[in-house]
């Protein structure tokens, strides 16, 4: 089955303390990004990959940090979280870079940093 | 930098009824794409529908279609014969001419009511 996988789907952790969202899609997908989601804010873009080793930033970049070493995975790293990274996580994959391609997107990581 | 506006946070519809929920966006590109997304109580993000900037045909899909007008920069989309699964959060979704960013509104809250 075509689809974009993260983990963990719920995380709870503390300030401070290093942490990883895998997301790993099986569509050979060149394009791969990643959102969060809060109240009332929509998503808003965080990083994204054109391609293998080829990443930049979105919108709210600033906290975290990506890699992009094989096409299939994508991770999503918080070197030292705090409070204000409490959110709900996407990763979406498309086909290529095109814009008609749709974005699809996994199921979400429901991070808690106390 | 492109922004998107959905200026309804909530709306609700009766069953079988029609209901529009209103997109606006700013941009000084000319080659984009728009789409709208529905994301269900299980925060899945699912595609509804897109359109083409480029082409003034007005996008459908079955029940779902849109009212696009690009001079004013407007993109709502018509939901007819409003049905019970209908009832989720949508959003409306620019993606860019350099297509490695994404755009999402702050949602619309739809309700339909039996």
């Amino acid at each position: 089955e075509a689809q974009v996988t993260q983990n963990p789907r719920y995380l709870i952790t503390v300030t401070g303390k290093k942490l990883t969202v895998t997301c790993s899609q099986n569509m050979n997908h060149e394009y791969m990004s990643w959102y969060r989601q809060d109240p009332g804010l929509g998503l808003r873009q965080i990083y994204y990959s054109m391609n293998v080793e080829v990443t930049d930033k979105g919108d709210v970049p600033e906290g975290y940090k990506v890699s992009r070493k094989e096409k299939r995975n994508f991770p999503l790293i918080l070197e030292s979280p705090s409070p204000n990274q409490t959110s709900l996580y996407f990763c979406a994959s498309s086909l290529s870079s095109g814009v008609y391609n749709e974005q699809f997107f996994g199921p979400g990581t429901r991070l808690t940093v106390l | 930098a492109q922004t998107v506006t959905q200026s309804q946070p909530e709306m609700s519809v009766q069953e079988a009824e029609t209901v529009t929920l209103s997109c606006t966006y700013d941009t000084s590109e000319s080659d984009y794409y728009l789409f709208w997304y529905k994301q269900p109580p299980s925060r899945q993000m699912i595609l509804v529908i897109r359109q083409e900037a480029y082409k003034q045909q007005n996008a459908t899909e079955n029940r779902f279609s849109v009212n696009f007008q690009k001079a004013a920069k407007s993109f709502s989309l018509k939901i007819s014969d409003s049905q019970l699964g209908d009832a989720a959060m949508y959003f409306c979704a620019y993606r860019s001419n350099n297509a490695g960013k994404s755009t999402f509104g702050d949602g619309t809250t739809l309700t339909v009511k039996p």
